[in-house]
Order: structure tokens, then C-alpha cells, then sequence
């Protein structure tokens, strides 16, 4: 358990489809973070929050859109997805961007893009 | 541009050590990491080296050097449940982490 939890761990939608991916922390860090993996791929950096203020957007297409309520939600919004964009969604915290804090991952949501 | 290598896939022996290289290019140098991932689990923190040498935890020790660029994570007296990828990743000049692909480590009896 490393106090960070994701909904649903596995998706399966169609292109026209819009669902929401949901990360919850229970570690009292002000920075989160969304990451993309595929397979044999290095992680690629989606978004970053720190103090509920998105503070990076690495160039991902607007069909992903974030939400940051309060420091310990993030959420990942998707609509009209492609199927390149099947991979593992991470979460992660840390007590803030920058400095010399850990990232702490939560599970993953498996997604498949029909 | 910025490139953290390791290898794609070891295999190693139940009771054997066991080391994982990691190389790296990058816009300056804030930490490295080295975390642990299950098949389709968290990755989880495993060590954190921020000056050159070795740091032990336990089973596994991990290895910095700047100059080189390079670090290593090594993995004594080799355990099934250490089946696992391992990940690389440092922290550039913007306390950007840079990942690599990860290391697929196969234990085998």
C-alpha cells in the first residue's frame, strides 16, 4: 500500500467514449503528478500540479484534459481517444514539485482504446 | 537530448547477485533514482543517490558515479519475488525526472 490510489485499475473504451480516471492520495503531498507507460517505453511526463496549479503540460494532445480540486484528488478526463492511446496511466505525489522529494506511484489504470 | 540507458531484460539465477547498469546523458544533475515495478503494480521507491558511492539497503545496494555518468542497483542473494522491472531515473537542472525504459529482471530457479 503506498498511499496512493487509482479508479478504475482497468478501462476499456471506444473512440467516441468519455470517461474520467481518478487518483486519490493519502500522503499529505501538495504535488501530483499524471505519467503515461508504454510498454518498453520510459515514462513520459503528462501533467504536473503542484499546490492544485497545473505547472506543466508536456505537450499532451487536448483530447486528455486534468483536474486538480484539492491536493489529494487528480483526475485524468478523456474523450475522443485514439488507439495509440492504450497504455498504463500512472499517478504520483510528492510533497512538492522540485527539490530533493521522492514520487510515490499509485497502481495504474490499464486503458484500451477500441 | 536528454537519454538514461539500461539494459532491456536480465536474467539471473535464485541465491545469485545480480547488477543492473544505468547510464545517463541529461541537462545537469539533481539525483538519481532507482524504483521497482511488479507486472501491472505501482512502481515503488527503492534508492536514491545523490553523491558518488555506494549506498546499502539491505539486500540491495546502489552505485553513483557523476563523472561517468552512470549508476548501478545490485541485487544480492536473488529472491523469486525480485522478478520485476527496475527503472532508472534521474533528476535533471528543472527537477525534471528523466526515466529510462527499465531493466526486466527474470529470477529463475
Amino acid at each position: 500500500e503506498t498511499g496512493v490510489t487509482q479508479t478504475p485499475r482497468h478501462l476499456v473504451m471506444g473512440m467516441t467514449n468519455k470517461k474520467s480516471l481518478k487518483c486519490e492520495q493519502h500522503l499529505g503531498h501538495n504535488a501530483m503528478y499524471w505519467y503515461k507507460q508504454s510498454a518498453k517505453k520510459p515514462l513520459e511526463l503528462m501533467f504536473v500540479y503542484n499546490f492544485k496549479e497545473q505547472t506543466e503540460n508536456n505537450s499532451v494532445p487536448s483530447r486528455f484534459s486534468p483536474e486538480c480540486p484539492n491536493s489529494s484528488h487528480l483526475f485524468l478526463h478523456l474523450h475522443t481517444l485514439q488507439p495509440e492511446d492504450s497504455a498504463l496511466y500512472l499517478c504520483a505525489s510528492s510533497q512538492e514539485r522540485g527539490g530533493a522529494d521522492t514520487q510515490y506511484f499509485g497502481p495504474g489504470t490499464r486503458l484500451t482504446v477500441l | 537530448g536528454q537519454n538514461i540507458d539500461q539494459p532491456t531484460e536480465m536474467t539471473a539465477t535464485e541465491g545469485a547477485i545480480v547488477q543492473i547498469n544505468c547510464t545517463y546523458q541529461t541537462s545537469g544533475f539533481n539525483g538519481l533514482f532507482w524504483y521497482q515495478q511488479h507486472a501491472g503494480e505501482a512502481p515503488t521507491f527503492l534508492s536514491y543517490n545523490v553523491l558518488d558511492g555506494l549506498e546499502e539497503k539491505g539486500r540491495f545496494s546502489s552505485f553513483l558515479s557523476r563523472s561517468k555518468g552512470y549508476s548501478y542497483l545490485l541485487l544480492k542473494e536473488l529472491q523469486m519475488k525480485d522478478s520485476a522491472s527496475y527503472l532508472c531515473a534521474v533528476r535533471d537542472s528543472n527537477y525534471q525526472l528523466i526515466w529510462g525504459a527499465g531493466t526486466k529482471l527474470i529470477i529463475k530457479p
